[in-house]
């Protein structure tokens, strides 16, 4: 059983990097297709996609966030890391990670259950 | 980037009616669209994957259908367990874009 979990801190001040973990378990890293994304939902709006490391570290961003932005992964750790520079307070949200088991299939499944951040100002 | 318009952004329903859930893309997508269930406090959950597979042990009150630009989303008979938020999305692209979003509720 795959599973995700995310971990951070729950309160960042604004201009601030933002640095996010997602610990996977019951799948590895460096599995031939493997893809981790990191996607955020601001409270009552909608899910925004963010970023993309492959198995093969291949990695790809948001248009908009991409000069913000750095992911990162560490296969002895099993872990995927994402860095959001400048943060402001639109920028809170809960994040989550989640898998996408082949690059073929775009689905996300599963997702870790997320971690809400908060901007202040 | 392709954008995905949703509708409606919420919707009010009783037990047991049938709901609809449009997605519309700003280009063609192909079959290269999704569906998510949100829960507060649970980690979302894949329903529908390339528009009408239903993903392993999701009830089969739950469908999809539509190709190219067009999409939707129905559940026949709605349970009250149904009460979430509904998100489509496409793969066809990378940057993956989100629709808006459908907040379910129970009248």
């Amino acid at each position: 059983q795959v599973t995700l979990r995310e971990s951070g801190p729950a309160l960042v001040k604004a201009t601030q990097t933002l640095t996010l973990t997602c610990s996977l378990s019951g799948v590895s890293l460096s599995t031939s297709g493997m893809c981790v994304s990191w996607i955020r939902q601001p409270p009552g709006k909608a899910l925004e996609w963010l970023a993309r490391i492959d198995w093969d570290d291949d990695k790809y961003y948001s248009t908009s966030l991409k000069t913000r932005l750095t992911i990162s992964k560490d296969t002895s750790k099993n872990q995927v890391v994402l860095t959001m520079t400048n943060m402001d307070p639109v920028d809170t949200a809960t994040y989550y990670c989640a898998v996408m088991t082949t690059v073929i299939n775009g689905w996300f499944d599963p997702w870790g259950q997320g971690t809400l951040v908060t901007v202040s100002s | 980037d392709i954008q995905m318009t949703q509708s409606p952004s919420s919707l009010s329903a009783s037990v047991g009616d049938r709901v609809t859930i449009t997605c519309q893309a700003s280009q063609d997508i192909s079959n290269y669209l999704n569906w998510y269930q949100l829960k507060p406090g649970k980690a979302p959950k894949l329903l529908i994957y390339d528009v009408s597979n239903l993903e392993t042990g999701v009830p089969s009150r739950f469908s999809g259908s539509g190709s190219g630009t067009d999409f939707t989303f129905t559940i026949n008979s709605l349970q009250r367990e149904d009460i979430a938020s509904y998100y489509c999305q496409q793969y066809n692209d990378l940057p993956y874009s989100f629709g808006q979003g459908t907040k379910l509720e129970i009248q």
